[in-house]
């Protein structure tokens, strides 16, 4: 079964912070995607990234970078030096062509004070 | 912005009265999606669309029907709402299936009273 696990519920952090959130998956397939999305108080969800499992290359985006990890089955967020702008509630999610699902974490709800 | 939109936007209705949520989008994407999102649940897949005329189940898709007539529009039935229906419910897009990225509406927030 595939499952995705957001361990964190709720994170406050000071802005100018660095902040990780965690995602950890679970999947037998070999071929699979993972995302990020991001629910800001107003409700949308904005796509943030996609990857494959084949690319464990770690990506950076500005003030955003990700973290993924095979061997721990891992898909980390790293917000660095957070702003107020960033307080949302961030969703990682999986999915396979075998399962033909997206299944989402719980979701993770940052907090940034100024 | 991927050019989705769905109506209503808010609605509040009785228990027992059918209600139709619509999603239309300006894509031309194959594939479409409705999910519904509550506290402690995240976001669940209600049914899903690979094509005019071509549904599919999700994992809650009890009490609810869909329809596509067309490609730009996927349209959400409850037939005879619950208050356990009362929920955000959100319309995505993608122009793969599953594995490519899906882009959301800006949601549809209704209330069984």
């Amino acid at each position: 079964a595939q499952k995705v696990t957001q361990a964190q519920t709720e994170i406050s952090v000071v802005e100018k912070e660095d902040v990780t959130l965690d995602c950890v998956y679970e999947t037998r397939d070999t071929t699979y995607y993972l995302f990020w999305y991001k629910q800001p108080p107003s409700g949308e969800l904005v796509f943030l990234i996609r990857r494959n499992s084949f690319d464990e290359q770690n990506e950076i985006s500005g003030r955003y970078s990700w973290n993924f990890q095979k061997s721990t089955s891992s898909f980390n967020f790293t917000i660095t030096a957070s702003q107020v702008v960033d307080s949302a509630v961030y969703f990682c999610a999986l999915s396979s062509s075998n399962t033909g699902k997206l299944i989402f974490g719980q979701g993770t709800t940052l907090q940034v004070k100024p | 912005d991927a050019g989705i939109t769905q109506s209503p936007r808010h609605k509040v209705t009785e228990t027992g009265t059918p209600v139709t949520l619509r999603c239309h989008q300006t894509e031309n994407h194959r594939y479409m999606y409705w999910y519904r999102q509550d506290p402690g649940h995240g976001l669940r897949l209600i049914h899903y669309s690979y094509g005019v005329k071509d549904t599919d189940k999700g994992e809650v898709s009890d009490g609810y029907s869909v329809s596509r007539s067309k490609t730009e529009d996927f349209l959400l039935t409850l037939e005879s709402a619950t208050s356990s229906q009362t929920s955000v419910y959100f319309c995505a897009i993608s122009e793969g299936g599953y594995t490519d990225t899906q882009y959301f509406g800006p949601g549809t927030r209704l209330t069984v009273l």
